[in-house]
């Protein structure tokens, strides 16, 4: 099936640091979703993308919905402890049947830098 | 406001044995409802998606099923469990199809 490609990975944190990460795909996508997950609960909806340039702020995460409509990113300012956790990215076209369904990249582990 | 409830938030079943997780939305009619599997916390694979009442459509193949007998209530099955059906399972809900989903707490399965 379809695949975005998320990177990094994963990384380290230190308190006070910048965090990036972002998403990529070879095809146009006309929403664009960022999820946090915390150990043993379900992801959580942080910021929706609707259109092409659209930069949106959610306290200290910022995220840009790419104009080729093909990638996203997620900015996240002066780390705190609890920003820890795997962030996902993901991805919605419009239409029925399987058009609909979410398209999730693997996600982005951050830890804190021990 | 929407809430989604789902149950249990672990469960720990031998191999062979049935399986049924629930799944219920309040504060919403008719919404979009989905099944979700993570293995090992990362990698959310859809397993099924339902557009309404007896509707479920199956994206990939496995030995389990879903039914949806409510227009909130969603329900994975399964009649023998398999080890690799161990993992982390997630319902999901959104208004309309190509809209953002909404996840509820998972449920922690082990198979034994």
């Amino acid at each position: 099936g379809q695949q975005l490609n998320q990177s990094p990975q994963s990384m380290f944190i230190q308190e006070g640091e910048d965090v990036s990460m972002n998403c990529t795909s070879s095809s146009i996508f006309n929403t664009w979703l960022w999820y946090k997950q915390d150990p043993g609960e379900g992801p959580v909806l942080l910021i929706a993308l609707y259109k092409a340039g659209e930069l949106t702020s959610n306290g200290r995460l910022t995220a840009q919905f790419g104009i080729t409509r093909k990638d996203s990113f997620l900015n996240i300012s002066a780390s705190i402890p609890s920003d820890v956790g795997i962030y996902f990215c993901a991805g919605l076209k419009s239409g029925g049947g399987s058009q609909g369904n979410l398209i999730f990249g693997k996600g982005t582990k951050l830890s804190v830098k021990p | 406001s929407q809430t989604i409830h789902q149950w249990p938030a672990t469960l720990v079943q031998p191999v062979g044995s049935p399986l049924s997780l629930e799944c219920t939305v309040e504060g919403t009619s008719n919404p979009n409802l989905y099944w979700y599997r993570q293995a090992a916390g990362r990698g959310l694979q859809l397993l099924f998606y339902s557009v309404g009442i007896g509707q479920i459509s199956s994206e990939v193949p496995q030995n389990l099923s879903a039914s949806r007998p409510q227009d909130r209530q969603f329900i994975l099955s399964s009649k023998k469990l398999l080890l690799s059906d161990s993992g982390f399972y997630l319902c999901a809900w959104s208004w309309n199809r190509g809209t953002e989903a909404f996840f509820g707490q998972g449920t922690r399965l082990t198979v034994v």
